[in-house]
């Protein structure tokens, strides 16, 4: 069965400190794995996928098959970062199939 | 510009009254779907529509019940709200054409059940 483990609820740095939100995954597929994040008082939205090894914001998340994990990173944390971030693992195939499987998320907060 | 709209975006119900909950979307994309998320969990699909085809997943309870009328609109109907089922439900759509593209998630609505 797919599942998405966060295993820190909350986590908090001060600004400017790094930070990394972990995150495993177990799939018996070719996992294909997305960052969410939801700030205050605004919608879910996409942080962003592995498969376009992009940084958002300053955040990266490297896929590991070999630990089962993608892991965002930042080097320098800023208060702005401070949300709650879900992993989210594909699942299904075809355009009218794709479902997501999200961890429960992690809290980050930045203090100044 | 909204893009997924919920409304409410508070509901408030009492046990056993049945309830519906509503989104629009202005992309024009072929899915929408619908999540249950309980407080300091992960959102839970319930299930998605492809256009008019009905996807329900296997643990989604008979009690929560899905139309889409047209490509703009979605509504979860929960028959018999339980006390349970008080959640956040989120709408989200995609345009589910060639490959995989990141959902677009609606604001969301409240449900609190008496």
């Amino acid at each position: 069965a797919q599942r998405v483990t966060q295993p820190e609820k909350l986590l908090s740095v001060f600004k400017g400190a790094p930070v990394e939100l972990k995150c495993n995954y177990s799939y018996s597929g070719s996992p294909e794995l997305f960052w969410y994040v939801q700030y205050s008082r605004q919608r879910l939205q996409l942080l962003l996928r592995h498969i376009s090894r992009e940084s958002i914001k300053g955040f990266t998340a490297d896929l590991n098959k070999g630990e089962t994990s993608f892991h965002l990173k930042k080097p320098f944390a800023q208060e702005e970062d401070s949300a709650m971030y879900y992993c989210a693992l594909l699942r299904g195939s075809g355009g009218s199939n794709y479902k997501l499987t999200f961890g429960k998320g992690t809290l980050l907060t930045v203090n100044p | 510009d909204a893009m997924v709209i919920q409304n409410p975006r508070y509901q408030v119900t009492q046990f056993g009254k049945p309830v519906t909950l509503s989104c629009s979307q202005t992309l024009n994309h072929n899915v929408m779907y619908w999540y249950q998320q309980k407080s300091s969990q992960a959102p839970k699909l319930l299930f998605h529509y492809y256009d008019k085809d009905f996807n329900n997943e296997a643990d989604t309870p008979d009690n929560f019940q899905s139309r889409r009328p047209n490509t703009s609109f979605c509504f979860l109907d929960i028959r018999s709200p339980g006390l349970g089922d008080a959640a956040m439900y989120l709408c989200a759509t995609t345009s589910g054409t060639g490959t995989y593209n990141e959902q677009f998630f609606g604001p969301g609505t409240r449900l609190t059940v008496l």
